[in-house]
């Protein structure tokens, strides 16, 4: 079965500094995409980034930009020049449609960007 | 506008009432999910949809069900809900053809927080 692990539950990071968050997951796919959700008070879920895990190359999307590394399994989300607006909570998420869907969330990382 | 709408945004019932959530969308995507979000728990799909003709449970779909009732519209219903299915639920569309890859990337409501006493 697919897992998808968040293990920093809580992080802060000083306003215009970068930070990192972790994810790993661990399946038995070949073909799979991989996505970083933003949710902020609003509780709306916003899409932040994908990934292709046939694609080598790190997705980048203005700050935000991600370290996958696929035989480890490890797929870490790094924000630059961390804004106020960014201060939300991180969902990690695996999805693949081979055989039965699949789309599995991690449990969170909640993100505070002091000023 | 938005593109997923959920009725309604909040609600409050008893235990062993039917409750209704409904979704409705205007990407004119087929897929169409449910998900719950508990602290500490992530989001947990409850049933999928690809088409109007095709329903799939998820992780959890004990206690709910669905109806597809067109390719715009969702629905979850607790039939006789308990405190323990207190959580926010989301809606979300996608379709794989989007940015012209197969990424499936979800599109979301803006959720339904239910409470049940």
């Amino acid at each position: 079965a697919q897992t998808v692990t968040q293990s920093q539950p809580e992080m802060s990071v000083q306003e215009a500094e970068t930070v990192t968050l972790s994810c790993t997951y661990d399946t038995s796919e070949n073909n799979y995409y991989l996505f970083w959700y933003k949710q902020p008070p609003s509780r709306q879920m916003i899409l932040v980034i994908r990934q292709e895990a046939y694609k080598q190359q790190n997705a980048t999307e203005n700050r935000f930009s991600v370290n996958f590394q696929k035989a480890a399994k490890s797929f870490s989300l790094k924000i630059s020049d961390s804004q106020l607006g960014d201060t939300a909570m991180y969902f990690c998420a695996f999805g693949a449609t081979s055989g039965t869907y699949k789309y599995i969330f991690g449990t969170g990382t909640r993100l505070k960007v002091l000023a | 506008d938005a593109d997923v709408t959920q009725t309604p945004r909040n609600r409050i019932t008893k235990t062993g009432k039917r409750i209704m959530l409904e979704c409705s969308q205007t990407k004119g995507h087929d897929r169409m999910y449910w998900y719950r979000q508990d602290p500490g728990l992530g989001l947990r799909l409850i049933y999928y949809s690809f088409d109007v003709k095709d329903i799939n449970k998820g992780e959890i779909s004990d206690g709910y069900s669905v109806s597809r009732q067109a390719q715009a519209k969702f629905s979850l219903s607790l039939e006789s809900a308990i405190p323990n299915q207190t959580a926010l639920y989301f809606c979300a569309t996608s379709d794989p053809r989007e940015r012209g890859g197969e990424s499936d990337e979800q599109f979301f409501g803006p959720g339904t927080r239910l409470t049940v006493l």
